[in-house]
């Protein structure tokens, strides 16, 4: 079975710096990853994916870089703004439909 | 577009009971999915559907859970004898068939199981 491991809990930076959120897998039985923004009380809500064939997708302040060798993926926030604050989870999908989601990171812009 | 909701926002049972939870997804989605958050701990998948068909069930989810989607428009999942481990977050999402990926979450429902 997919392990997929977010091994920083916890991240903070300054407002207009770079933050960088990572992500480990264990196995490369995944069509997609995604990258989810969760605030309290809600459900998670889409950030932005990445197919397993490419290394790299880029959606306004987000990218997302994949790197297979390593099974590791990484989400770049530039600039980092006070909203980004939130816990962001990593996650596999396979086009069978099951995903397999990280423990989560939270993270912290300060102003 | 009215997003995805689920009934109740919170549910409160004593052990023993059973508990069921209603999912309305996006209307025009076709992949429907339920998970269980526990605190500190990531989204863990639970079942999946594509219309009325449920296609993946985690080994996870033992013989008192059941999930169903008759019309392949909402879904209900339903526990049975609740135990006190089953205290969690029940998160439902839905997704379309071009973008299967992309998976809308609802505000979930809170079980807790005294």
């Amino acid at each position: 079975d997919q392990q997929v491991k977010q091994n920083s809990p916890s991240l903070s930076v300054q407002e207009g710096r770079i933050s960088i959120l990572n992500c480990d897998y264990t196995n490369s039985m995944f069509d997609y990853f995604l990258w989810y923004k969760k605030y309290p009380a809600e459900g998670p809500t889409f950030l932005i994916s990445i197919s397993s064939i490419k290394d790299k997708n880029e959606d306004g302040r987000f990218t997302v870089f994949l790197n297979k060798s390593a099974k590791h993926l990484s989400l770049h926030i530039v600039p980092s703004q006070p909203g980004d604050s939130a816990v962001y989870f990593c996650a596999s999908y396979t086009n069978a439909g099951k995903s397999t989601f990280g423990d989560g990171t939270t993270l912290t812009v300060k102003p | 577009d009215t997003g995805v909701s689920q009934d109740p926002r919170h549910k409160i049972t004593k052990r023993g009971q059973n508990v069921t939870f209603r999912c309305d997804p996006i209307s025009e989605h076709n992949r429907l999915y339920w998970y269980r958050q526990t605190l500190g701990q990531g989204p863990e998948f639970l079942t999946y559907f594509q219309n009325e068909a449920q296609l993946e069930k985690s080994r996870l989810l033992s013989d008192r859970f059941s999930a169903e989607r008759p019309k392949g428009s909402f879904s209900t999942l339903e526990i049975q004898r609740t135990e006190q481990g089953d205290s969690a977050m029940y998160l439902c999402a839905s997704s379309s068939a071009l973008l299967r990926y992309e998976q809308y979450f609802g505000p979930g429902t809170r079980l807790t199981v005294t």
